[in-house]
């Protein structure tokens, strides 16, 4: 099947700076994006979500965007902190035939925030 | 509100046995997701339950299965048991209402090891 898959394995930063973080998708019809955030021994918690019919999604120090175009999806930390050092996942659903959901997520960027 | 709990947290079993993991949503959700997580193929949706049917599947053998109670708790079980099976197995709960479209709250995970 089609797969979701992160640009960088690895990113370090320092404190205070700005965080990007990068994900190309396969699936075109995919409809749904989610960004998860998984610290060491814990399960993923749930950052920031987009729809396909949206380019850009504003959180708390999070901003996620979606280009559609090239089917790539980014998510942007202000202001990095110490507390963000975690694993980030990109997650994509696709309704298939039927109308089950199959969630797919990427491998996973693992940032690092110097202080 | 009480988040998702797993139980057991760890769990270590020997080829060719059995194995049943249980996961309590959040009060008030009546979907509830189960994933796997290893350091190879990353996190693997395996099915999805609501109101206790299975709504979606992803692409597992039928050694992989699992049930839902009337109180939406959950249990997942694996049978005949293999080195591979060893992983972090995620739940997640949501509410179900808007179907592949919603925060899902994860669990901190049951970790099996087969030896």
């Amino acid at each position: 099947g089609e797969s979701v898959g992160l640009h960088l394995p690895t990113l370090s930063v320092q404190e205070g700076d700005n965080s990007i973080i990068n994900c190309a998708y396969s699936n075109s019809a995919s409809d749904y994006f989610i960004w998860y955030k998984q610290e060491s021994g814990k399960g993923p918690q749930f950052i920031i979500d987009i729809r396909s019919n949206m380019d850009k999604r504003q959180g708390q120090r999070v901003t996620v965007l979606l280009n559609k175009t090239v089917k790539h999806l980014s998510l942007q930390i202000a202001a990095t902190q110490p507390g963000d050092s975690a694993v980030y996942f990109c997650a994509e659903n696709m309704e298939e035939t039927g109308g089950s959901y199959i969630p797919t997520f990427g491998r996973g960027t693992s940032l690092i925030v110097h202080p | 509100k009480a988040g998702v709990t797993q139980t057991p947290r760890y769990l270590i079993k020997t080829r060719g046995q059995q194995v049943t993991l249980s996961c309590s949503p959040i009060s008030g959700h009546r979907s509830v997701s189960w994933y796997q997580q290893t350091p190879g193929q990353g996190l693997q949706f395996l099915f999805e339950y609501f109101s206790e049917t299975q709504r979606n599947k992803g692409n597992f053998p039928g050694r992989f299965s699992g049930r839902q109670f009337s109180n939406s708790r959950s249990e997942m079980n694996v049978s005949t048991l293999e080195l591979g099976d060893s992983a972090l197995y995620l739940c997640a709960s949501s509410s179900g209402q808007i179907h592949g479209q919603e925060t899902q709250y994860f669990g901190p995970g049951t970790r099996l090891l087969v030896l």
